[in-house]
């Protein structure tokens, strides 16, 4: 079985740019969620969708990221303009029940300069 | 936010020992919890879900403390392969990440 794939593995940018990650979740899982993950913590979620449908964004900044998933299989975050505290590692994980065993896509290591 | 703590570690152990690690949770309505491995610059992988008193799988062991709100991980004979951090995980509204505790098994 496929897991969960996310492009590209990485990406250097400089502040006030834009940027966008793609996920691919796991065939069927339709709860996909996005997650931060700072260099030494643990990952914090960005969003969640069930299906195409956002079930929680309250830790996204909405100022500057956006999160869609037009057709309930495949999800972009875009992040515009970048700041130099957005590098992390941006995760991917889809589930089959929300909230249960969630499968991390390899992330998209952002460095933001 | 519900909050998730951690013992960062680092845990330093030779091979063959026994080691745990505690996760403290705030949430007392979570019935479900779970512990991921994450290797250096790699992606958690899903190690025990922990959905009543505990779960065991092979060298390892799960348990969950409601009483006193821990999950603890039990990793018996440690293996070199064990090196990596260990992320406790609350299940509520959404999934609660602890920081992680980090493992170096050495020979």
């Amino acid at each position: 079985e496929a897991g969960v794939a996310q492009s590209p593995r990485y990406k250097i940018i400089e502040k006030r740019q834009s940027v966008a990650f793609w996920c691919n979740p796991i065939s069927g899982h339709a709860t996909l969620y996005w997650y931060q993950q700072i260099l030494g913590q643990g990952p914090k979620l960005l969003i969640q969708f069930q299906n195409n449908g956002v079930v929680d964004d309250s830790q996204l900044p909405k100022d500057r990221f956006s999160a869609e998933r037009l057709k309930g299989v495949d999800s972009t975050l875009k992040i515009q303009p970048a700041k130099l505290e957005d590098s992390a590692v941006y995760l991917c994980a889809s589930s089959l029940i929300p909230n249960n065993e969630q499968f991390f896509g390899p992330g998209t290591r952002l460095t933001v300069l | 936010r519900k909050e998730v703590e951690q013992d960062p570690g680092p845990f330093n152990v030779p091979e063959g020992a026994t080691v745990a690690f505690n996760c403290t949770y705030s949430n007392s309505a979570s019935q479900s919890f779970f512990w991921y491995r994450q290797d250096c610059r790699k992606e958690p992988k899903l190690l025990m879900s922990v959905y009543s008193s505990g779960n065991e799988d092979g060298r390892f062991t799960a348990q969950l403390n409601r009483a006193s709100q821990y999950i603890s991980l039990l990793i018996r004979d440690s293996k070199l392969s064990d090196s990596a951090t260990y992320l406790c995980a609350q299940a509520g509204t959404a999934l609660i990440f602890g920081k992680g505790t980090t493992l170096s098994v050495s020979s």
